[in-house]
């Protein structure tokens, strides 16, 4: 069973700030490892998948490292806007059938 | 055009109603999913399925039934309907290296 777990729960940083989200994951046979993001009241919006033979992902000011040997996969926010504001998920599932998420990080960021 | 679309979007119902929630992907993927998130915002995956055949049942009571005419059809069936189901539900969908995408969520609410 795949437990996952997210630090810290919620962060606060003014416009402009990195920043830098965490995942663990207790089982290092992840299939693959995914980031998402919630805005409040919305669904789930994909922002970085990782698969299980790769280290890193990049999308614009988004940045996903997975070290699979530790149980981690980190997610770097370059340069964070208001408009970062919102829930991140981390989703790492062992096959195809269960995304197994942690609890999330809410971010909020001070104009 | 909409990946993942379920329909309704909020569902207000009485105890012991019987209540069905709409799923479709135009994605093309072959495994579609449904979850549940309760009020702290905890993601619990509730079914999968693939090319229409339930993969995971991860201990849902029986009043949840699921059924997939087809691979981009999803639905949930909640009979005898309970305070406790008052969540929101999310249909995904995803294939193979893909990521998995979700729906925006109904909200079912029961009084």
């Amino acid at each position: 069973k795949q437990e996952v777990t997210q630090i810290p729960a919620a962060l606060s940083v003014p416009e402009g700030e990195n920043l830098v989200l965490n995942c663990s994951f207790t089982d290092s046979a992840i299939y693959n490892l995914q980031w998402f993001r919630q805005d409040p009241g919305k669904g789930l919006t994909s922002l970085l998948l990782i698969q299980s033979s790769q280290r890193e992902q990049t999308s614009g000011r988004l940045n996903a490292s997975l070290d699979k040997s530790s149980g981690r996969s980190t997610l770097y926010i370059a340069a964070s806007q208001p408009g970062d504001s919102a829930t991140y998920l981390c989703a790492g599932p062992l096959n195809d059938y269960k995304l197994s998420f942690g609890a999330g990080t809410t971010v909020t960021v001070r104009a | 055009d909409t990946a993942v679309s379920q329909t309704p979007k909020y569902l207000v119902t009485q105890m012991g109603n019987d209540k069905s929630i709409k799923c479709e992907q135009n994605l093309g993927h072959d495994t579609m999913y449904w979850y549940k998130q309760d009020s702290k915002k905890f993601l619990k995956i509730m079914f999968s399925y693939n090319n229409k055949e339930l993969i995971i049942n991860e201990t849902v009571p029986n009043r949840f039934s699921p059924k997939s005419p087809d691979k981009a059809h999803l639905n949930l069936h909640i009979n005898s309907l309970e305070l406790g189901d008052s969540a929101v539900y999310f249909c995904a969908s995803s294939s193979r290296t893909v990521q998995a995408f979700f729906g925006q969520g109904t909200r079912l609410t029961v009084v």
